[in-house]
């Protein structure tokens, strides 16, 4: 079946250094690929999206790029702030699924000043 | 984007008690989806709610223990029922984007823990 594997976390960064969260998926056809955030005590914003291969989505310095070769979308932020400390949650869906995301387990980030 | 807010923020309940959460949107919507999220964990969907007709249920979920209501094209509630501590997670509610890639908004979620 369909599925997300994101790196495990904790992933802890200093300010300023480069970050980038692993995502890979399994899922037949061409999916659309998501990145959530989930701030401390907070519900999830989407953070940026890509449909089709080879598509950038970017949002607030991040970016990822749907890599079908690789079935990865990873997470990249050339300069990550503390005020990005957050869970980040890697999601596809399906074309042909009426609603369902598929989420990956959610990697928490800690930027520390 | 649709708006989305939910009600209450949090609660503490007591076991065996039960809980009815609201959740409101600001545009109507055709489904309306019920998540669970244990704490450190990721996103569990519960059910998924269309208007005028029975909420449809995700495998390990029944409606006796989440009942759910969709009155009209812009509300829900999910009540949990017979609580216990095992219930103690954040409920979020969400609606499906009409954007191309079909993401899902979310509301800012209920916090609930039982004791």
């Amino acid at each position: 079946g369909d599925s997300v594997t994101q790196m495990e976390g904790p992933v802890t960064l200093s300010e300023e250094a480069f970050l980038t969260i692993n995502c890979t998926y399994t899922a037949t056809g061409y999916p659309s690929l998501f990145w959530y955030v989930q701030y401390p005590g907070e519900g999830l914003q989407l953070l940026l999206k890509a449909t089709k291969a080879d598509d950038k989505g970017s949002n607030k310095g991040f970016e990822a790029t749907y890599r079908k070769e690789t079935t990865s979308f990873h997470l990249e932020k050339g300069s990550v702030q503390v005020s990005d400390s957050a869970v980040y949650f890697c999601a596809l869906k399906r074309r042909d699924s009426n609603y369902q995301l598929i989420w990956g387990a959610g990697t928490k980030l800690i930027i520390k000043p | 984007s649709a708006v989305i807010s939910q009600k209450p923020s949090r609660d503490i309940c007591q076991r065996g008690t039960s809980l009815t959460i609201q959740c409101q949107v600001d545009s109507q919507v055709t489904m309306m989806f019920w998540y669970r999220q244990q704490p450190g964990q990721s996103l569990t969907l519960i059910a998924t709610a269309n208007q005028g007709s029975e909420a449809t249920y995700e495998s390990g979920f029944v409606i006796d223990k989440f009942p759910i209501s969709r009155p009209n094209l812009t509300f829900s509630t999910l009540t949990v029922s017979n609580m216990s501590p095992e219930d103690s997670s954040i409920y979020l509610c969400s609606v499906e984007s009409l954007a191309e890639g079909g993401e899902q908004y979310f509301g800012p979620g209920t916090r609930l823990t039982v004791t």
